[in-house]
């Protein structure tokens, strides 16, 4: 099974700075997601990822955001300017099968102060 | 949209108790259903994936069914033990045309089983 390593595993972050979060997956992979859980909340979806360009991205996913893959094997979620809404656990992942199963990472505590 | 439900939102048994937990989702259209595993501060822990075709997947002791035309889904626990406690969470695939659709996640059923 493919293993996915989020970078940082926590990060603290003033408010309006930008911040940018780091999954490297095991193997090169086309697609890979992110999401976020506000503590307490459930799971959400922020973004798809195929082959260099955004699938889809949901309504949370506005412009403060952008996704990146900047050399072939890692990728990253940027977030421009911080606000105290965004502190989440942020997690990426990729597909581990064709049946639709998925690995994620052990993901990032982002927190804004 | 879809719309993912658990319940209950919380359990608390003694080990070695048989228990369900359920899930229930708005649109039955789905790729594939899947539970996580999920333990405090940490990421999500995939245990069992159930496609839209299928009516139950097991491993060890646990075992997943699906029944899509009333958008339900139980994940059972047998023979509980401490180790089993976390929060539980379902998730449905997307029916988008592609097996790698996003997934859409109920709130979680946070269980403890005590010695």
């Amino acid at each position: 099974e493919p293993e996915v390593t989020q970078t940082p595993s926590h990060q603290v972050t003033q408010m309006g700075q930008e911040v940018i979060l780091r999954c490297v997956p095991i193997s090169n992979h086309l697609y890979f997601y992110w999401y976020r859980q506000i503590l307490g909340q459930k799971v959400e979806f922020l973004v798809s990822f195929y082959n260099n360009e955004i699938s889809e991205k949901s309504e949370i996913f506005d412009d403060q955001f952008s996704v990146e893959r900047p050399d072939g094997s890692n990728f990253t979620l940027k977030i421009r300017s911080t606000k105290l809404e965004d502190s989440a656990m942020y997690f990426c992942a990729i597909p581990r099968d064709r049946a639709g199963g998925y690995t994620f990472g052990s993901g990032t505590r982002l927190t804004v102060v | 949209k879809q719309e993912v439900t658990q319940i209950p939102a919380a359990l608390s048994v003694p080990e070695g108790e048989n228990l369900v937990l359920n899930c229930s989702f708005t649109d039955s259209a789905i790729y594939n259903l899947q539970w996580f595993r999920q333990d405090p501060g940490k990421g999500l822990t995939s245990l069992l994936l159930i496609q839209s075709s299928q009516r139950e997947q097991t491993s060890g002791r646990l075992n997943a069914s699906l029944d899509k035309s009333s958008g339900r889904s139980t994940l059972y626990i047998a023979a509980s033990q401490p180790g089993d406690s976390a929060t539980y969470l379902c998730a449905v695939g997307n029916a988008g045309g592609t097996s790698y659709g996003k997934l859409t996640f109920g709130q979680g059923t946070i269980l403890t089983v005590h010695p």
